[in-house]
Formats: structure tokens, sequence, C-alpha cells
């Protein structure tokens, strides 16, 4: 159980154009869903925090207007690059938790981004 | 910063050998996670430990975790080619009404056959 996916496994999309990214909990109800950023060979480091049916929270220096963040249902998060340019080349991870507090996070397997 | 910081960075062993992370951590923790990330893939939850437990052990890994020192570590016995990963430890950040994991900067293990 808990299984998390994420679509597309990989984009490669054109400077100037947005690219969405969705993020599934396939068998729990995710209260909660994060979204992070993982550069080449470095950590992962967290962008935003959604709550279903309320506006994401960002982490600071993540351009809301840029990363845009949908959490409309328990089941799917999606996370929109908008106007996407080469240094938003990276790989992006979610993951998901059954309620808020202190619960396990259970992650999707990531979506390759490259902007040319 | 909050992210904490892992050593080695990378580490290369024999298969058969076993291998040793170290994590540091700045803030107080109610729990310690140790995650496994393949290359270019999500991230493998392999064990929390409590930061009233002292040792967990799970398999062939072991984990320690010394409160006072903000340090915990992870050790995997007789290693094999498939442990060739990154590890990465993250701790849990509570804010309101959601915990967030700060993670660790990683050591990129090889282990060769």
């Amino acid at each position: 159980g808990a299984v998390v996916s994420q679509h597309p496994s990989w984009v490669i999309c054109k400077s100037g154009t947005s690219v969405k990214i969705e993020c599934r909990s396939l068998d729990f109800q995710a209260t909660t869903m994060f979204w992070y950023r993982q550069f080449p060979k470095q950590s992962l480091m967290l962008m935003a925090t959604s709550n279903e049916g309320s506006k994401a929270t960002y982490e600071q220096g993540v351009e809301k207007d840029k990363f845009l963040i949908n959490h409309a249902s328990l089941t799917l998060s999606t996370l929109t690059v908008t106007s996407a340019h080469p240094e938003d080349s990276s790989f992006y991870i979610c993951s998901a938790s059954e309620g808020s507090g202190p619960r396990e996070q259970y992650f999707g397997p990531g979506t390759r981004l490259t902007v040319t | 910063s909050q992210q904490g910081e892992e050593d080695p960075q990378a580490l290369s062993i024999q298969e058969g050998e076993n291998a040793t992370m170290n994590c540091s951590y700045k803030t107080s923790i109610n729990n310690l996670q140790w995650y496994r990330q393949n290359s270019g893939r999500g991230l493998v939850h392999l064990i929390l430990i409590r930061s009233n437990e002292r040792e967990k052990h799970s398999g062939r890994l072991r984990v320690t975790l010394d409160t006072s020192k903000k340090s915990s570590s992870l050790l995997i016995t007789a290693s094999r080619a498939a442990d060739t990963a990154s590890y990465f430890c993250a701790t849990v950040l509570y804010g309101g009404a959601t915990n967030k994991l700060i993670f660790g900067t990683g050591t990129l293990l090889a282990v060769q056959p």
C-alpha cells in the first residue's frame, strides 16, 4: 500500500512554455502533499506544502507565481512550472501523507524536467 | 539553513564490507529518518528512529541516534552491489498543522562487486 505516482516521468520543454506535473496517491487519501526539487548530486529541497482544498504554503525563496500548486482532491496535486527557463531544469519529487501532523510521507518516483 | 550535514559525501567499498554514514542536524527532533535514493529515482523510506531511542535495527541496517550530539549514523552490514545508492537522513520540522522533512546533504555509496 501507500503508493504515490507522478506523471510524467520525464519531460523536455522549450524555454518560455509551461509544464504541469501530476502527483497522485493511488491507495490512500493524501490530506497533505509536499513538492521537492533536487538538483544533480544535491539533496532534496522542500518547495511547498499543500493541503487539500487550501492554498499551498511556499518555502522561502520559492516563487509562488512561477510554481503553481493545486491540490484540488485528496488524491491529486499538480505542480505547474510557468514560463520555464533552463535554470528550472531539475528533478521534481512529490510526497504525500494521510492527515497532518507527524505522519509518514510516501514519495513519488520523481519527474525529470529539462528546459531547452 | 535547517539542512543537516552528512559525511562522508561519497563512499566506495567492496561487496561484503560494512558501510557507515553519519548525519548531524541542528534542531531538536521528534524523530529522524533515513531514506535511500537510487540514481534518478524517488526515495525509499528505510528506517525511523524516535528521539527516545538510541539504536534501531532493520535487517542489515543499524541506526544509532545521539540527541546530545545531534547526530545519527546508518550502518549497512555485509553490503551488496544493490546497496549502491544515495542515502539521506531527514528530520521532521513541525510547523502548524503539517510536518516538513528537512533532508541532509546525502552520502553517495558505491559498492563494488
